[in-house]
């Protein structure tokens, strides 16, 4: 079994809609984030959480909302999608005591088409 | 600013050539420093790591990078390349605040 999951796989969703997508971890890991891929612009941190009570945002925030709801589970919700957020998202995990001991674990990817 | 360069954002090369996937950062301290490849339809697999121990860094697949204090990069490089290892390939950085920084990629095509 995977140690990093994402669900769904692939969504298709229409301007305006809400839509969550849910990434979870087998790993133990405290440290989770959020990504955006794009072509050509490689990737680009929406969010990351470094324990359930710590929410920070990244270099693109905007739109975009997350939740931690344990330590294994952190989904990131777009409350009113837009065209510009379609994109391919990843999740990752890191353990601590930070990447010079640990490295970031990717999920499989969520592919994301806003119409 | 801090940041990660990739250059060339296409590399091809022949079955059993050098691959050389080139990788600069930006900083005034040294950063700890990642190559990711990333296959068709699947999410990042780390390569390798730099994180100041040794400056030559041997990763799976037979891929090895060199950190250059002197010239800010970190290029990845193989012997001879095999057909599997058409990929897109992703260098990035963690500049102390235990968040990667990613260059914008390089896709790697082998020439049979």
């Amino acid at each position: 079994d995977a140690d990093v999951t994402q669900t769904p796989r692939n969504r298709i969703t229409k301007t305006g809609k809400r839509i969550m997508l849910e990434c979870s971890q087998t790993k133990g890991h405290d440290r989770m984030y959020w990504y955006r891929q794009d072509p050509g612009l490689g990737l680009q941190l929406i969010y990351y959480s470094f324990d359930v009570k710590d929410i920070n945002k990244g270099e693109i925030s905007d739109g975009y909302s997350v939740s931690r709801q344990a330590q294994a589970k952190f989904s990131l919700s777009l409350e009113s999608a837009i065209p510009n957020q379609t994109a391919l998202y990843f999740c990752a995990t890191s353990g601590k005591p930070g990447l010079a001991e640990e490295t970031q674990y990717f999920g499989p990817g969520t592919r994301l088409l806003v119409l | 600013a801090q940041s990660v360069t990739q250059l060339g954002s296409h590399v091809s090369v022949s079955e059993g050539a050098l691959v050389l996937l080139r990788c600069n950062y930006s900083s005034s301290v040294p950063p700890y420093l990642f190559w990711y490849v990333q296959y068709p339809n699947q999410g990042l697999q780390l390569l390798l790591k730099y994180t100041s121990a040794a400056t030559l860094v041997k990763g799976i697949n037979g891929f090895e990078a060199e950190f250059k204090k002197s010239e800010t990069s970190f290029h990845l490089t193989k012997p001879s390349a095999h057909m599997s290892d058409a990929a897109e390939y992703f260098c990035a950085a963690d500049f102390g605040n235990e968040k990667l920084t990613f260059g914008t990629g390089t896709r790697l095509t082998i020439i049979p």
